[in-house]
């Protein structure tokens, strides 16, 4: 069993629209948590981490569901600059490493 | 200015060729990583190290090799055992444990023919 899965996608939405991204995590001793965005052909980037509480950055929202061991973004209001892919990534309690998600892929359309 | 910087940016090398992907970072961080992403796959990891002179294999290391000799530099060599050399290649280095942010350098696209 993969460490971290996600839906592929791809997500098209109309700009303005809100979209929601899960991924699961079978580890359930992990400890970090975080979304990455990757643009195309490029590296990936912090986006933002995810905390227990879950924690709202402007249009994005990120929320930790351990009971369930999976994490979700929100993207409100999107924008045709938010097209990418978006990697949840885990850190696990040993702290020796991140697993990646296989990303989600988003295109917002004018 | 800090960052993690690879070289080349694209490579291309003749089929049963050892090749030597460069990776240096002026962040002071102690781990550095080494991944391979393929279409569709997301990013496996190849080897990382925690420390000068250290390093463990990842999940996907067969036909890799790597060295620690300073704390800002980790080549990854793709040998010719390798049997599917061709992706995008990218390093990555942290401050080690828990609750850090990956660095990523913009990547090597490694194309074997």
């Amino acid at each position: 069993r993969k460490e971290v899965e996600q839906d592929p996608g791809p997500f098209n939405v109309p700009e303005g629209a809100t979209v929601a991204f899960n991924c699961t995590y079978s580890n359930s001793a992990s400890q970090s948590f975080f979304w990455y965005r990757q643009d195309c052909r490029k590296e990936p980037k912090l986006l933002m981490s995810v905390y227990s509480s879950g924690n709202e950055d402007g249009r994005f929202t990120a929320q930790l569901n351990r009971a369930s061991q999976y994490i979700s973004l929100l993207i409100r209001d999107s924008k045709l600059s938010d097209s990418a892919t978006y990697l949840c990534v885990v850190i696990p309690n040993t702290g020796n490493q991140f697993y990646f998600g296989t990303g989600t892929s988003l295109t917002v359309i004018p | 200015d800090g960052g993690i910087t690879q070289s080349p940016k694209y490579l291309f090398r003749k089929e049963g060729q050892n090749v030597t992907l460069s990776c240096e970072q002026n962040l002071n961080h102690d781990a550095m990583y080494w991944y391979r992403q393929d279409p569709g796959q997301g990013l496996r990891l190849i080897y990382y190290s925690q420390i000068v002179n250290d390093f463990q294999k990842g999940d996907i290391a067969e036909g890799y090799s790597v060295s620690r000799e300073k704390k800002e530099s980790f080549p990854l060599t793709v040998t010719s055992a390798q049997k599917n050399p061709t992706a995008f290649y990218l390093c990555a280095s942290s401050i080690w444990g828990l609750d850090t942010e990956a660095f990523f350098g913009q990547g090597t696209r490694l194309t074997v023919v």
